[in-house]
């Protein structure tokens, strides 16, 4: 079955950096690949999703790039404010199975 | 409803007791999922339906699970003999999946449950 990494775990960035959070996927025939943001105490959101067939997205500060040869795929938040901080989750979802498979997440603390 | 409601949103149990949690998901929505996260956690998959197939179980993590879709709406998930390790939020997401949609997770705001 399908196997998503996620690092780092945790990444602490000051305001107004960038930070980047990778993971890789072990099922090559995953086709999806959306990005949740999860706020304390609440639930998990979309921010932003790529298809297999798109090697990038943006969608104002943030951008998902895929590397569907090495099996990666990394979300980019640029201009970071505080409101970012969360817990973001990667996911892959396979053609077949339909099921979402999450990354173990990244704890994000942008920091005043 | 406009959104993924789930009940009851706190349960405290004691252990050994069986516990029924609750997914009413988005009208017109086809695939309804169960996950679970364990405090500081990421989501472990539990169990997925989609419309009238065979729902994918496979994350279910023992005998004592187990979830009903009644009517392709409505999702009960059902813990027997609950133990202590069963603490944890359980996120019940539902999806439209098929055609062009991307199949976009709307999650719930999830059932707290603790087992004492």
């Amino acid at each position: 079955g399908e196997n998503v990494e996620q690092h780092p775990s945790t990444l602490s960035v000051q305001e107004g950096d960038s930070a980047v959070i990778k993971c890789t996927y072990s099922d090559s025939a995953s086709n999806y690949f959306p990005w949740y943001k999860q706020e304390l105490g609440k639930r998990p959101q979309l921010i932003i999703d790529i298809r297999s067939n798109v090697g990038e997205k943006k969608d104002q500060r943030i951008a998902v790039t895929l590397n569907k040869t090495a099996k990666h795929f990394s979300l980019h938040i640029t201009e970071t404010q505080p409101e970012d901080s969360a817990v973001y989750f990667c996911a892959a979802r396979t053609s077949y199975g339909q099921n979402f498979v999450f990354g173990p997440g990244t704890r994000l603390s942008v920091l005043p | 409803g406009a959104g993924v409601s789930q009940s009851p949103s706190n349960k405290v149990t004691e252990k050994g007791k069986d516990v029924e949690l609750r997914c009413d998901p988005i009208s017109g929505h086809t695939a309804l999922y169960w996950y679970r996260q364990s405090l500081g956690q990421g989501l472990e998959f539990l169990i997925y339906f989609q419309g009238n197939s065979a729902p994918d179980k496979s994350g279910l993590p023992s005998d004592r699970f187990s979830a009903e879709r009644t009517g392709g709406s409505v999702s009960t998930l059902t813990i027997q003999r609950t133990q202590q390790e069963d603490s944890a939020v359980y996120l019940c997401a539902s999806s439209l999946q098929g055609g062009t949609n991307t199949g976009e997770l709307f999650f719930g705001e999830g059932s707290r449950l603790t087992v004492l």
